[in-house]
């Protein structure tokens, strides 16, 4: 039982170059996330998948797409890479309850990815 | 909207002294959730605790403890007697129950703690 397996580790793109980061869990939730972790911003939501066929924008969606491409695997792409776009990448995934409950996230290793 | 602030941004103490954190937050939501995240070093987030807002019972879980006081719109974290391995950024976050409802994150508390 991985949890939430992220790839890759690292990555530097230079300014317009496209990647995509993988995601994958193994728990069976319905619920998958992406994030970005900058330094004295905490975590801000890029786009979320409530469930699988679904995507939502999240706080900062902007430079970025996504595909649910089946219940385990949420990919998060950036067309074209921009120094802005130098973060740490978290994913993260939660069961989904009712609509009265509210579950906690299980975040992957995280990829740092550099934009020069 | 929600937010949650985490006033503090750093904290240092030396080993086996206790230390708080502090979070508050603001929601219009009456059902809704608190978390805490811990990321150490390492980098990984880590899920420490889930609190729902009908549940004002303080918990204790070994040298952590959580005080969740609604008349404050407060969610502390305590860590008694310290110690190296706590060393890393907590973050407090919070979940509102509505449609789309999405996780908010604090900004995260630096905790340093000293040998």
């Amino acid at each position: 039982n991985a949890g939430v397996t992220q790839t890759p580790k690292f990555q530097v793109l230079k300014t317009g170059q496209s990647m995509t980061l993988q995601c994958a869990q193994d728990m069976n939730h319905n619920s998958m996330y992406w994030y970005r972790q900058d330094p004295g911003m905490g975590l801000r939501l890029i786009y979320y998948s409530a469930s699988e066929g679904t995507t939502d924008k999240g706080e900062v969606p902007n430079g970025y797409n996504v595909s649910r491409l089946n219940k385990r695997e949420f990919s998060l792409r950036l067309e074209s890479a921009a120094p802005s776009q130098t973060s740490v990448y978290f994913c993260a995934s939660s069961e989904a309850g009712p609509y009265l409950v509210s579950y906690e996230q299980y975040f992957g290793p995280g990829t740092r990815l550099t934009v020069t | 909207a929600q937010k949650v602030t985490q006033a503090q941004t750093e904290i240092s103490v030396v080993e086996k002294e206790d230390v708080t954190l502090d979070c508050v937050y603001e929601t219009r939501d009456t059902t809704y959730y608190l978390f805490w995240y811990k990321q150490p070093p390492s980098g990984e987030l880590v899920f420490l605790i889930r609190r729902n807002s009908f549940d004002e019972q303080n918990e204790i879980s070994g040298r952590y403890s959580w005080n969740f006081q609604k008349s404050t719109s407060s969610f502390n974290f305590t860590i008694t007697a310290s110690q190296v391995v706590d060393s890393a950024v907590y973050f407090c976050a919070l979940r509102d129950t509505g449609a789309n409802s999405k996780l908010t994150f604090g900004k995260g508390i630096t905790l340093s703690v000293r040998p």
